[in-house]
């Protein structure tokens, strides 16, 4: 099946640290997602992307529709402990069914 | 709103027994998926229904059944459960409506097969 490379798989950083990471694929998509999953939780959606070169903020979080449709960048500004958890990105093809694409995630560790 | 419910949050079986895992959700949403989650391999989906009536096989169907019940409700079979099912289940729905393609998960189901 369609498959999605996210990277990095794991970050560990520094509180008040920058994180970007990026989910790339062969195929176009028309659609990102980016979700955001707590420890015994759920994934909670983050971001919705939906044109090529749009770039949308909701808070600390930034994330970017590459303009090739191939990719997808997120970055997390100044971080705090909440923001420890697994992100995953998410991409709906254009052409086939109506279904996401998950990427594998990256596990975010924050040290105090 | 409790967004997407799902029951039982925990659960053990042995290798062959059968069980039906619940979602519902109260958004009036059409679309409602079933996933997997296995370490390593992110969200793989098992079945979903773009709408009442409609049920359609994901990446990973075999050993799984659905019903959609109705507009609110989803649920997952297992008839003759493995360990190769052991993994954490997670429904999720979606307006289905236009561009927007935001799909709303549940809390999941965390399934031990012995």
């Amino acid at each position: 099946g369609q498959q999605l490379n996210q990277s990095p798989q794991s970050m560990f950083i520094q509180e008040g640290e920058d994180v970007s990471m990026n989910c790339t694929s062969s195929s176009i998509f028309n659609t990102w997602l980016w979700y955001k999953q707590d420890p015994g939780e759920g994934p909670v959606l983050l971001i919705a992307l939906y044109k090529a070169g749009e770039l949308t903020s909701n808070g600390r979080l930034t994330a970017q529709f590459g303009i090739t449709r191939k990719d997808s960048f997120l970055n997390i500004s100044a971080s705090i402990p909440s923001d420890v958890g697994i992100y995953f990105c998410a991409g709906l093809l254009i052409q086939g069914a109506q279904k996401l694409v998950f990427g594998q995630g990256t596990r975010l560790t924050i040290n105090p | 709103n409790a967004g997407v419910t799902q029951t039982p949050k925990f659960q053990v079986l042995k290798t062959g027994q059968s069980m039906t895992l619940q979602c519902a959700q109260d958004m009036n949403h059409n679309s409602m998926y079933w996933y997997r989650q296995d370490p390593g391999m992110g969200l793989r989906l098992i079945y979903y229904s773009a709408s009442e009536g409609t049920t359609d096989k994901g990446e990973v169907p075999n050993g799984y059944n659905v019903s959609r019940l109705n507009k609110r409700e989803f649920s997952l079979r297992l008839e003759s459960a493995a360990p190769s099912q052991t993994s954490v289940y997670f429904c999720a729905s979606r307006k289905g409506q236009g561009l927007s393609y935001e799909q709303y998960f549940g809390p999941g189901t965390r399934l031990t097969v012995t």
